[in-house]
């Protein structure tokens, strides 16, 4: 069983200060979501990689597969930037559709 | 309209009732999910859908039954539902060929509360 922890659970910043939210995962993936999940529950996917780094803008998702891990930074945190981000994977499979295993996520709360 | 809708977005009813959770997608995927999300929990797989037949059912207990007559509509009936089954539930789609994966768009979510 494929397991996926996030740290920290809680995070609280001030208003521009470098976020980072680690994700690690037990067994091997196909990819990585990370998720950002707003208060009512709707669920935005920020990225999906499966090696190295990918960018937008102020978000910057980094996975390394041989550790198993992957973070998730935000520049310039803003308090817009405040919500749930969760990371997801797809355990390696035979192929198709598969559904998503998820950490438990991280409350983020960006202080002006 | 675009992307991925669900009806209703909130939804009370109690432990006799049938009622169905609909999901909408509009993005030409061919593959649709039910996630289900508790309070204090972390988001579970309960369904998925591949080309309208089901290929994964996590062990979800009978009295939810999904239905997906075509690829851009997935369904969840309830009946008899006990009050631990409140929870946000959550539709994704995405569109998957074979060994080719590509990302899950997720709907809005129903807030179901069973009292």
């Amino acid at each position: 069983k494929n397991e996926v922890e996030q740290s920290p659970q809680n995070l609280t910043a001030q208003e521009g200060e470098f976020i980072t939210i680690n994700c690690s995962y037990s067994v091997g993936i196909s990819a990585l979501h990370w998720l950002q999940q707003h208060p009512g529950g709707g669920i935005v996917s920020l990225f999906m990689l499966s090696s190295g780094k990918k960018k937008h803008g102020r978000l910057i998702a980094t996975i390394n597969i041989q550790e198993k891990h992957s973070s998730l930074h935000i520049t310039a945190s803003h308090p817009r930037d405040s919500a749930v981000y969760i990371c997801a994977v797809r355990s390696v499979s035979g192929g198709g559709a598969d559904g998503l295993t998820f950490g438990k996520g991280t409350h983020l709360i960006i202080q002006p | 309209e675009t992307g991925v809708t669900q009806t209703p977005r909130h939804l009370v009813m109690g432990m006799t009732n049938k009622k169905s959770l609909k999901c909408e997608q509009h993005l030409g995927h061919n593959a649709m999910y039910w996630y289900k999300q508790s309070a204090k929990k972390p988001l579970e797989l309960m369904f998925v859908y591949s080309l309208e037949e089901r290929v994964e059912n996590n062990s979800v207990p009978s009295r939810f039954s999904p239905e997906c007559p075509n690829s851009s509509h997935l369904f969840l009936h309830l009946h008899t539902l006990q009050p631990e089954d409140s929870a946000l539930y959550l539709c994704a789609s995405s569109s998957d060929r074979g060994h080719s994966y590509n990302e899950q768009f997720f709907g809005p979510g129903t807030r179901l509360t069973v009292l």
